[in-house]
């Protein structure tokens, strides 16, 4: 396991749009995977290997990785977008998640 | 549609094993690449990965948990398991279980968790 960095918070007023980001060592080489969870929730996946967006998924949402930093970026954030992000990786030693991110919808 | 359900024991004594069953629905635990994972999260606070097993059976674990944790996989009743030994306070959590794809091809699905106090 190895550690990722994430802001705690980042805040946004509706229409704008919100990014955030994940650094770790690993993420050169490893794929990054983005998790959104309200309240009560179990984490429902938002993007996977980097970019990928599940179905069901709003295309607002998009994810891209450059060298040590990923980033989940929300294009026209609605308010029903408030929520914790974590972002999670893997290496040979496992599996690690960053710290979440609190969005904040202003 | 895949479906995962995590049971067991909402109350466990501190320095008992708690012990939690993961069951998929709408498939077969034993076919496919995937990892069978466990996570946990205490209340208020961030994600943290226990460990997984692989559908060929190979397991890796948290390096801070790796001494109290089994898990296993149950081909037969289509689920696996989690044992946490010795366990205290600062094991109170919500538990999820998780398949997540081993070649990266695909989301995972969760569990919708199952929280377990440790407590006297």
């Amino acid at each position: 396991s190895y550690e990722l960095t994430q802001p705690p918070s980042v805040s946004v007023s509706p229409g704008q749009t919100a990014r955030i980001t994940c650094s770790g060592d690993a993420l050169p080489k490893q794929y990054a995977y983005w998790y959104q969870q309200k309240p009560g929730q179990a984490p429902v996946v938002v993007i996977y290997k980097d970019y990928e967006r599940p179905s069901g998924i709003p295309e607002r949402f998009s994810g891209s990785s450059s060298g040590t930093i990923a980033t989940l970026t929300i294009s026209g954030v609605q308010a029903e977008d408030e929520a914790d992000y974590y972002c999670r990786s893997a290496d040979g030693g496992g599996t690690s998640f960053g710290g979440g991110t609190k969005l904040t919808v202003l | 549609q895949v479906q995962l359900q995590e049971s067991g024991p909402r109350l466990v004594k501190p320095s008992q094993t708690l012990s939690l069953t993961c069951t998929l629905s709408g498939g077969s635990i034993s076919s496919g690449n995937y990892y069978w994972n466990w996570i946990r999260q205490p209340a208020g606070k961030g994600l943290e990965w226990i460990g997984h097993i692989s559908t060929s059976g190979s397991t890796n674990c948290n390096p801070s948990l790796k001494s109290r944790v089994t898990i296993l996989l149950d081909t037969s009743k289509n689920h696996f398991s989690l044992s946490l030994s010795s366990v205290t306070a600062a094991d109170t959590a919500v538990y999820f279980c998780a398949r997540v794809h081993a070649n990266y091809n695909g989301p995972d699905v969760w569990g919708q968790g199952t929280t377990v106090t440790v407590s006297s």
